[in-house]
């Protein structure tokens, strides 16, 4: 079956502390590996695709890697307007979900002055 | 326009009441997707429209009824909802069923009293 989990569910920083959340995956054949981030009350804004192993984007303070079991969102230097929660999804190849995309439930970041 | 744009904001709704959700994109997409959000929860998939005609139905109550008038909108119309049903409703799109990643509208915050 496919599955995302996503940890730690919640993470609180001070401005300025570095860290890392993950998502671990099981899928039949991974299509993409996508992060957004989600403000309370509001859509997903969507944050990064990663296709392949070894793949890495970035984006101001965020940088995602993907192995093949799972991908890390890190945040460097983060700030308070970087607290939201932060969903991980994966889209298969095949099998019964195939293209739809199947979420974790989420990190909530909070980032304090 | 990289947008998907939903209204209203926010609806309250009697359980008797008939009310429609509506989405709209500017992308030139050919897949929509209606999804539902609790809070503290991922958005769960409701329904997929692929080039305007309904793909994918969830198993969800027939409360709830959606409609692809033409490629750039979709609507959700409620009617006889229980307080259960209160939730975040999420439109989102992407250029192809099954394949590229979504972008989401803001949402329309429901309450059933």
């Amino acid at each position: 079956e496919d599955q995302v989990t996503q940890s730690p569910e919640a993470l609180r920083l001070q401005e300025g502390e570095s860290s890392s959340l993950n998502c671990s995956y099981t899928v039949s054949g991974l299509r993409g590996l996508f992060w957004y981030r989600q403000d309370p009350g509001k859509g997903p804004e969507f944050l990064f695709t990663l296709y392949s192993a070894g793949e890495e984007k970035e984006k101001e303070r965020l940088k995602a890697t993907l192995t093949k079991k799972e991908s890390f969102l890190h945040i460097t230097a983060p700030k308070p307007e970087d607290s939201a929660t932060y969903l991980c999804a994966v889209q298969a190849i095949k099998g019964g979900s195939q293209g739809n995309l199947i979420f974790g439930k989420g990190t909530k970041l909070s980032v304090k002055p | 326009d990289t947008e998907v744009t939903q209204t209203p904001k926010h609806l309250v709704m009697g359980m008797t009441n008939k009310k429609s959700l509506k989405c709209e994109q500017h992308m030139g997409h050919r897949a929509m997707y209606w999804y539902k959000q609790k809070a503290k929860k991922p958005p769960e998939l409701m329904f997929v429209y692929s080039y305007e005609k309904l793909s994918i139905n969830e198993s969800v109550p027939s409360r709830f009824s959606p409609e692809c008038p033409n490629s750039s909108l979709l609507n959700l119309h409620l009617h006889a909802l229980q307080p259960e049903d209160s939730a975040l409703y999420l439109c989102a799109s992407s250029q192809e069923y099954r394949n590229y990643g979504y972008t989401f509208g803001s949402g329309t915050r429901l309450t059933v009293v």
